[in-house]
């Protein structure tokens, strides 16, 4: 149980061009997840927390204008990077709350030329 | 001082016998903790969590709690190297939907 999907595994775009990343929990309904990033070598690094039904909560110094998060329903969050630039390439990973622990999703490689 | 420290390492162990990683937190308000796996490349996996005083054992894997000492650990028994990987010890302050505050990891190699 708690297995949670993302989608794409891996990404290559252009600078300026946007990029949609799909995180879904598939056996069970999550109403909260969470978005990381991580850059090669370090730690993990939580940009916002997406809630179902309502606005992400951003850590700071994260832009929301930027970073874009819609929780639509109880399975699935997205993460739209927009205006990609080659500063953005990293690993996204997502999370989804069950009970009192989060599972990961299997992250989102972006490279962005 | 940051709120969760742990031993970058590398920590390298021989084959067959225990790991031993630690992490420190300093929020006493802390209540729940968990302790994640994460390989090369990869995104973290979920080993163990625990949130009373002791220890909690899982298989070949035991966590311990000190609350007083704000301290918490996992043990590994018979170390395979395919336990080799980064672990990441993280704390939530509170039940509910609070984030997780992650350490940096230890990274551990078992050496066969």
């Amino acid at each position: 149980g708690a297995v949670v999907s993302q989608h794409p595994s891996r990404v290559i775009c252009k600078s300026g061009t946007s990029v949609k990343i799909e995180c879904r929990s598939l056996d069970f309904q999550a109403t909260t997840m969470f978005w990381y990033r991580q850059f090669p070598k370090q730690s993990l690094m939580l940009m916002a927390t997406s809630n179902e039904g309502s606005k992400a909560t951003y850590e700071q110094g994260v832009e929301k204008d930027k970073f874009l998060i819609n929780h639509a329903s109880l399975t699935l969050s997205t993460l739209t990077v927009t205006s990609a630039h080659p500063e953005d390439s990293s690993f996204y990973i997502c999370s989804a709350r069950a009970s009192e622990t989060q599972y990961f999703g299997p992250g989102t490689r972006l490279l962005v030329l | 001082q940051k709120e969760v420290e742990q031993n970058s390492g590398p920590l390298s162990v021989p084959e067959g016998a225990i790991a031993s990683l630690n992490c420190t937190y300093s929020d006493r308000g802390s209540q729940s903790f968990f302790w994640y796996r994460q390989y090369s490349g990869k995104s973290p996996e979920l080993i163990m969590f625990i949130y009373s005083n002791g220890d909690k054992e899982d298989g070949r894997f035991t966590a311990q709690l000190n609350k007083a000492s704000q301290y918490v650990s996992l043990l590994i028994r018979d170390s395979q190297p395919s336990d080799s990987a980064t672990y990441l010890c993280a704390v939530k302050r509170s039940f509910g939907n609070e984030k997780l505050t992650f350490g940096t990891g230890t990274r551990l190699t078992i050496i066969p």
